[in-house]
């Protein structure tokens, strides 16, 4: 069974510019998250989906980052525009249910120049 | 304010030794506690989780120990081995708004 999709795996942009990440959870699984990872620092969760709805998006900077889960499978985040501070690994992962184990992918590695 | 407290922030272990990280929660709420184990340039990958009506938990070489009263659980990596070698955190599960919340993380480095 394949894991967490994402893509791309890494990017570099120039700020001020748009981005956007992609990720394509396992078979099944009804509950997406993008979470943000910093040097050295345990993942921050931005927002959390229960099929299409966003459940939990307290901790997205609306101002610049936007999320959608059309169909309540994939999932796209978008940072628009793109700050210095940007710069790090996001993270997406599922689970079956909110209360179950989150699997991760890869992750898409930013750096904002 | 900091939910999930993780130590040490690194820890160096010989080859055949026993590896220790500990966690300590304030949220009471929180039932669920699982550890991802993270090498460089992958995504964290679960490694055991515990709920709080055991207080132990064994998977192969690896161990939750869970203390309910003193809010604090820790992982026992037995025999470590190099391959162990990557960063592990501890998270913790539960709450009015079921937020996975993790610890900071420990950069293991097993010795061979």
């Amino acid at each position: 069974e394949a894991g967490v999709v994402q893509s791309p795996r890494y990017k570099i942009i120039e700020k001020k510019q748009p981005v956007a990440f992609w990720c394509n959870p396992i078979s099944g699984h009804n509950t997406l998250y993008w979470y943000l990872q910093n040097l050295g620092q345990g993942p921050e969760l931005l927002i959390r989906y229960e099929n299409e709805e966003a459940v939990d998006d307290s901790q997205l900077p609306k101002d610049r980052f936007s999320a959608e889960r059309l169909k309540g499978v994939d999932s796209t985040l978008k940072i628009q525009p793109a700050e210095l501070g940007d710069s790090a690994v996001y993270l997406c992962a599922s689970s079956y249910s909110g209360n179950t184990e989150a699997f991760f992918g890869q992750g898409t590695r930013l750096t904002v120049v | 304010q900091q939910q999930v407290k993780q130590s040490p922030q690194s820890l160096i272990v010989q080859k055949g030794g026993i590896s220790i990280i500990n966690c300590a929660y304030e949220n009471t709420a929180f039932d669920y506690f699982p550890w991802y184990q993270q090498f460089p340039g992958k995504g964290p990958a679960l490694l055991i989780a515990i709920r709080p009506d055991v207080s132990e938990k064994k998977e192969g070489r690896f161990t939750i120990s869970f203390n309910k009263s003193a809010k604090q659980f820790s992982l026992h990596i037995m025999d470590s081995q190099p391959g162990d070698s990557a960063t592990y955190f501890c998270a913790a599960l539960g709450g009015s708004n079921y937020k996975l919340t993790f610890g900071k993380g420990t950069l293991l480095t097993v010795n061979p």
